[in-house]
């Protein structure tokens, strides 16, 4: 069945370093995919999303690329600050039924000062 | 604003007292969900809802109800709670077709001792 896989935390980074989060899928057909960002006592809200190949979604900085041929949707921002401490799930939507939205396991990033 | 509210957003129980997490959202979705998120793991589904009377089981649906009656609420039923249903639970809702965005509710902590 469809599923994702990410990169396993947690993630320490200093504030304005580069930020690479790795989210790889495995799905049939062609499937929408997703980052979602958990901030500490929250729910889940949408950072950015990808609906066919080759299409970047981005959003407060932070971006991916949906890369069909390395299956991949890999989350970046240039220059972290400490408000984007958080847990970041990468997710995909397949066409097995409406909405059936598949979560990675999720990373979890602190920046500090 | 739009939103998915669920109660009470923290509960502690005792094994085998049924309890009822209640979710309503505002959107006029026809979609809804319930995921548990637990480390390591990350969302899976128990159950999902594309109508009203329109239910079906998730990933993981052992030890769980559900029931749409109305589209706005999508309450979630532990008959007889046990402590490997300690988890974060959170309600979801969506326009319904695949690809589209997913909104959460805040999560409700729920411990069973």
């Amino acid at each position: 069945g469809d599923s994702v896989t990410q990169m396993e935390g947690p993630v320490t980074l200093s504030e304005e370093a580069f930020l690479t989060i790795n989210c790889t899928y495995t799905a049939t057909g062609y499937p929408s995919l997703f980052w979602y960002v958990q901030y500490p006592g929250e729910g889940l809200q949408l950072l950015l999303k990808a609906t066919k190949a080759d299409d970047k979604g981005s959003n407060k900085g932070f971006e991916a690329t949906y890369r069909k041929e390395t299956t991949s949707f890999h989350l970046e921002k240039g220059s972290v600050q400490v408000s984007d401490s958080a847990v970041y799930f990468c997710a995909l939507s397949g066409q097995a039924h409406n909405n059936d939205m598949r979560f990675g396991a999720g990373t979890r990033l602190t920046v500090k000062p | 604003e739009a939103q998915v509210t669920q109660n009470p957003r923290y509960l502690i129980t005792v094994t085998g007292k049924k309890l009822t997490v209640t979710c309503s959202q505002n959107m006029n979705h026809e979609y809804m969900s319930w995921y548990r998120q637990d480390p390591g793991l990350g969302l899976r589904q128990i159950y999902y809802s594309m109508n009203v009377e329109a239910t079906d089981k998730g990933d993981v649906p052992e030890g769980y109800k559900v029931s749409r009656k109305e589209k706005r609420n999508f309450p979630l039923i532990l008959e007889s709670p046990s402590p490997n249903q300690t988890s974060l639970y959170f309600c979801a809702s969506s326009p319904g077709t695949t690809g589209n965005t997913i909104y959460f509710g805040e999560g409700s902590w729920l411990t069973v001792v």
